[in-house]
């Protein structure tokens, strides 16, 4: 069974430029989840997609980041414009109804 | 609301040696517990997870957990360390019937020569 795939794996930009990351998640997963991680912490949830409609989004920056899955499947992730604290390394996971969630390899962000 | 604490941000540990990682959580009502482990550059992979029943859960890589409802704790432990045990792990803890996973800080296991 394949993975959860996410690309690109690294990005570099400057500060007020925006950037999107892609998801797809494993196949018949009806759940999907954002993550950011700054490094040395935890992952915190940035949005929750059920199929095509959103869970939560109440820790996603909406002034600058977005978020859309178009026909339950795959995802994307913008953010417009980014700031110096959005380097982080964005984590896309899927789950199942076993409470279990799948990681993909996640796309480090870098802002200069 | 619901809190993970991983109580050591670092554990060395040489080679062979057990090993536990600490992990308290703050919740009034039943929960589910994971431990999930990040190799570098790599995303999250499950370890193992307490969703109910026996409260020793065992997982993969010779990894076990055991679920403390009195003491709010999902320890972490392994009976014999290997270098490639060296990653970062982390606890997370998901309230009842919610599907938002929250994170500890993660523990850095190093595994020493």
């Amino acid at each position: 069974e394949a993975g959860v795939a996410q690309s690109p794996r690294y990005k570099i930009i400057e500060k007020r430029q925006s950037v999107a990351f892609w998801c797809n998640p494993i196949s018949g997963h009806a759940t999907l989840y954002w993550y950011q991680q700054i490094l040395g912490q935890g992952p915190k949830l940035l949005i929750q997609f059920q199929n095509n409609g959103v869970v939560d989004d109440s820790q996603l920056p909406k002034d600058r980041f977005s978020a859309e899955r178009l026909k339950g499947v795959d995802s994307t992730l913008k953010i417009q414009p980014a700031k110096l604290e959005d380097s982080a390394v964005y984590l896309c996971a899927s789950g199942t109804e076993t409470y279990e969630q799948y990681f993909g390899p996640g796309t480090r962000l870098t802002v200069t | 609301a619901q809190s993970v604490t991983q109580l050591d941000s670092q554990v060395p540990v040489f080679e062979e040696a057990p090993v536990e990682l600490r992990c308290n959580y703050s919740s009034s009502v039943s929960v589910y517990l994971f431990w999930y482990v990040q190799y570098p550059n790599q995303g999250l992979q499950l370890l193992l997870k307490y969703l109910s029943g026996s409260t020793l859960v065992k997982g993969i890589n010779g990894f076990e957990a055991e679920f403390n409802k009195s003491q709010t704790s999902f320890h972490l432990r392994k009976p014999s360390v290997h270098i490639s045990d060296t990653a970062e792990y982390f606890c997370a803890v998901r309230l009842g019937s919610a599907r938002q996973l929250t994170f500890g800080s993660g523990t850095q296991l190093t595994v020493l020569p």
